[in-house]
């Protein structure tokens, strides 16, 4: 079993649509969970950061972590053509651990 | 600007080349990384530098030799690279290594290698 799956996508949706992004992870030590933004041609970007479940709200996003199901999902409100990215989940146990990241999900929101 | 910048930004290069990757951060941070980012698999850590220190090889193949002469600069030299190589190679900086408690790491934008 993968320690981190989520789907690669791609994702098209219309300019003003909710997205759903989620991953699914194994390692029951992950205590700390992100979802980074990576635009073609440039590096990834913290976007999201929550410690423990619960939600997280920023703007048009909000991040969901539902420790005891160990899925955590990125929802992007009103989305729009800028939003057009790669999204990666990645997780950590906190501490000097390493992160480790999902393969990430290509969205495109269409105009 | 992530203040962190990688060059070239482009390469191709064959198997018996000799060439090196260069990162710079102007972010006064501690630690800096080396990733390889391969088409529908998730990032995977290469080398890990603390203070000009490697603290991690992550099991890389020796035709990987990295270089961290002082914290704001890393190098990834490459030799005798088989084509699957081929990756977007990305440099990362951090604060400090406590990467799982919220430290946040920069990346650059990547150097495509292209590996003939």
């Amino acid at each position: 079993q993968k320690e981190v799956e989520q789907d690669p996508g791609p994702l098209s949706v219309p300019e003003g649509a909710i997205v759903s992004l989620n991953c699914t992870y194994s390692n029951s030590a992950f205590q700390y969970f992100m979802w980074y933004r990576q635009y073609s041609r440039k590096g990834p970007e913290l976007l999201m950061y929550t410690y423990s479940s619960g939600n997280k709200e920023d703007g048009r996003f909000t991040a969901q972590v539902d420790k005891s199901s160990k899925y955590i999902s990125l929802f992007i409100r009103d989305s729009q053509p800028s939003d057009s990215a790669t999204y990666l989940c990645a997780f950590s146990s906190g501490g000097y651990q390493k992160v480790t990241f999902g393969t990430g999900t290509k969205l495109q929101v269409i105009p | 600007e992530t203040g962190v910048t990688q060059t070239p930004r482009h390469l191709v290069m064959g198997m018996t080349n000799k060439k090196s990757l260069k990162c710079e951060q102007h972010l006064g941070h501690n630690a800096m990384y080396w990733y390889k980012q391969s088409a529908k698999k998730p990032l995977e850590l290469m080398f890990v530098y603390n203070f000009k220190e490697q603290t991690e090889n992550n099991s890389v193949p020796s035709r990987f030799s990295p270089e961290c002469p002082n914290s704001s600069h890393l190098f990834l030299h490459l030799h005798t690279l088989q084509p699957e190589d081929s990756a977007l190679y990305l440099c990362a900086s951090s604060q400090d290594l406590a990467l799982g408690s919220g430290e946040t790491q920069y990346f650059g934008p990547g150097t495509r290698l292209l590996v003939l």
